[in-house]
């Protein structure tokens, strides 16, 4: 398996208080994906790094922001969290050998609850 | 737009039958497209791409260019086999972004 790690694994809080999640990843790939996890949606594209400092939206970003100052790690914060965003989170990472897309591999998930 | 459809929320069948899961995209180059597999709980794990043309546990996909399908299929499920699999199709933008379908549920009965 990709050395990737989510954490924390399990987290349970209130509406409106703040929310970090972290990926970190062993790889030293160049992208970093945060996605969630909802039935009926599958999975939906937050936010997305392509190098240090170099972030884009994905398809659901309002309400989250995103930072990577290294390579490994990629950070997913919820300013406010609120209980539509209660879901389950997955990091993903991959690489380009420059001829061809490299698979995303996946961390474990973060089941976030918020109440 | 590109997008990746999957019809089937569902799909339940008996061990030992064939199954196919199905999986439409929207794109009109070559796509690059994979399977991913996530069972009870776990990680997504990388399935098969179409361009390695391998078979994993059993499962192949072919990519029809002319139908813009890229399903995937068994001869003979198992009960292990029992997943959520979903299809995904790079983003040919200069995103390097995956695009999910939103997933079938494969549940093979003894």
């Amino acid at each position: 398996d990709a050395g990737i790690t989510q954490s924390p694994r399990h987290k349970v809080t209130e509406t409106g208080t703040p929310v970090t999640l972290r990926c970190h990843q062993t790889e030293n790939h160049r992208y970093m994906y945060w996605y969630r996890q909802d039935p009926g949606h599958g999975l939906r594209l937050i936010h997305y790094s392509y190098g240090v400092k170099d972030t884009d939206k994905g398809e659901v970003s309002d309400g989250y922001s995103v930072s990577r100052s290294k390579t490994e790690d990629f950070l997913l914060t919820l300013e406010s969290a609120t209980s539509s965003q209660t879901s389950v989170y997955f990091c993903a990472i991959s690489e380009t050998d420059g001829f061809s897309n490299q698979p995303q591999h996946f961390g474990d998930g973060t089941r976030l609850s918020i109440l | 737009a590109q997008r990746v459809t999957q019809p089937e929320k569902l799909l339940s069948v008996f061990k030992g039958a064939p199954v196919e899961l199905k999986c439409n995209y929207s794109y009109s180059g070559s796509p690059e497209l994979f399977w991913y597999v996530q069972y009870s709980r776990q990680r997504l794990q990388l399935l098969l791409r179409h361009i390695s043309r391998e078979s994993i546990k059993g499962f192949t996909a072919d990519l029809n260019k002319g139908e813009t399908s890229f399903h995937l299929k068994k001869p003979f499920a198992q009960e292990e086999d029992s997943a959520m699999y979903y299809c995904a199709l790079w983003s040919m933008d200069s995103s390097y972004k995956l695009i999910f379908g939103s997933g079938t549920r494969l549940l093979v009965r003894p």
